[in-house]
């Protein structure tokens, strides 16, 4: 079954240290993956998404993620973390020829000063 | 370049009534999907409209219903709404094709079933 997993529901960290987000997928094809962010009464916004190639990927506001096949993870990082990070983070599975996404549940980012 | 805009921003319906949310993609962008996010069940696939057909379908019942006109506009319907019908619709619009294409999400129509 195609699925995604993250298995942090809520994460505090300090302004300034460095965060990891935690992504897990099952996905039976070659996976398309993706980390959205959603701020409170938002949308989705991308934050970067990986395809093939080069399994370190960049992505928008100093975020990036790195792709391991062999552990069916897709994690994402950022080395020091803005109290304007505070918000909901979505890891998403898609492929083939159709636009649809499995998300995960999301986990929710908070930053203290 | 506009981006995906969703209408109206927030509705307030009764159990039993039906309802019409809609949605205009990107321009040029002829795939337009459809999303329910509900703090139970989180972000959940409704259906994809790709050149106005129905292109995927989640895993709804028939009450959830969509359609997408020939300026790529997509509407989804549901009708004798229940409480649990309550949720954030986000539609997605991407330029479609035979393969994935990056999606751009909307801001979302908040539905409330009282």
């Amino acid at each position: 079954a195609q699925s995604v997993t993250q298995p942090d529901i809520h994460i505090t960290v300090s302004e300034g240290a460095s965060l990891e987000l935690r992504c897990n997928y099952s996905y039976g094809a070659t996976p398309y993956l993706f980390w959205y962010v959603q701020s409170p009464g938002q949308g989705l916004q991308l934050l970067l998404k990986y395809f093939s190639g080069d399994t370190l990927v960049q992505g928008i506001k100093g975020f990036e993620a790195e792709f391991k096949r062999s552990q069916s993870s897709f994690n994402l990082r950022k080395p020091s973390v803005h109290w304007s990070d505070a918000a909901e983070y979505f890891c998403a599975v898609g492929g083939g020829a159709t636009n649809k996404l499995i998300f995960g549940t999301g986990t929710l980012l908070a930053v203290q000063p | 370049k506009a981006g995906v805009t969703q209408t109206p921003r927030y509705l307030i319906k009764t159990r039993g009534q039906q309802v019409t949310l809609s949605c205009s993609p990107i321009s040029g962008h002829r795939s337009v999907s459809w999303y329910q996010q509900t703090p139970g069940q989180g972000l959940q696939f409704l259906f994809e409209y790709f050149s106005e057909t129905q292109r995927n379908k989640g895993n709804f019942p028939g009450r959830f219903s969509g359609r997408q006109f020939s300026n790529s506009r997509s509407e989804m319907n549901v009708s004798t709404l229940e409480l649990g019908d309550s949720a954030l619709y986000l539609c997605a619009s991407s330029s479609g094709g035979s393969s994935y294409n990056e999606q751009f999400f909307g801001p979302g129509t908040r539905l409330t079933v009282l």
